[in-house]
């Protein structure tokens, strides 16, 4: 069964500074979703990466993925209050279409 | 495009009580999920869809039913509700061979009491 795992899953950052989130994952899988959700929402797409070395970027916010080590990353730059959120990743089973999520990254960027 | 529609926003149900969550989407999409989260968690896959007429179990299917009769609508029934199916409920679709997004309906928040 496909296990997605998230870490940090709490962090607390001042602005101003750079930090990473990662996602591993343990099956194959050929794509990989990157979501923010604030408190009371639904969630917001950010990212869907497909291939191996895939990168793209919005803003202070940077994602990629590594498919032979299973891993992706949200890189945050120059974190600002606004990124204050819950960052979900999820997998796309290659086997069966199910899309597996994280535990989520609570992420509370202080001013 | 209204994308993903859910109804209803909010509901709560008394133990034992039957209801169906509804879910419309407008984009042709084959591929739909169901899934909730419980307060301060990630999200938990119910049942799945890859298109009219074929459902099959997520990570926690158990008190749920659905059904997928039209390539539009994807309805989770939930039998006999208790305590622990309090949840925010959320339906999703995508296409799978287009822009791969999946897209996530408003939610619905059930409270079972």
């Amino acid at each position: 069964e496909l296990k997605v795992e998230q870490n940090p899953l709490f962090l607390s950052m001042q602005e101003g500074k750079n930090y990473t989130i990662y996602c591993n994952y343990s099956t194959t899988s050929d794509r990989l979703y990157w979501y923010r959700q604030d408190p009371g929402k639904s969630l917001e797409s950010l990212f869907v990466l497909l291939s191996n070395g895939a990168v793209k970027q919005e803003g202070r916010l940077m994602a990629s993925l590594d498919t032979k080590a299973r891993l992706s990353t949200l890189h945050i730059t120059a974190a600002v209050h606004d990124l204050s959120a819950t960052y979900f990743c999820a997998v796309l089973m290659n086997r069966d279409d199910k899309i597996i999520f994280g535990k989520g990254t609570r992420l509370h960027i202080l001013p | 495009n209204a994308g993903v529609t859910q109804t209803p926003k909010f509901r709560i149900l008394k133990i034992g009580q039957s209801m169906t969550l509804q879910c419309t989407q407008d984009m042709n999409h084959n591929y739909m999920y169901w899934y909730r989260q419980d307060p301060g968690m990630g999200l938990k896959l119910i049942y799945y869809s890859v298109g009219a007429g074929i459902t099959d179990k997520g990570e926690v299917p158990n008190g749920y039913n659905v059904s997928r009769s039209t390539t539009e609508d994807f309805p989770l029934r939930l039998e006999l509700a208790a305590p622990s199916q309090t949840s925010v409920y959320f339906c999703a679709s995508t296409s799978g061979t287009k822009d791969y997004e999946q897209y996530f309906g408003p939610g619905t928040r059930l409270t079972v009491t």
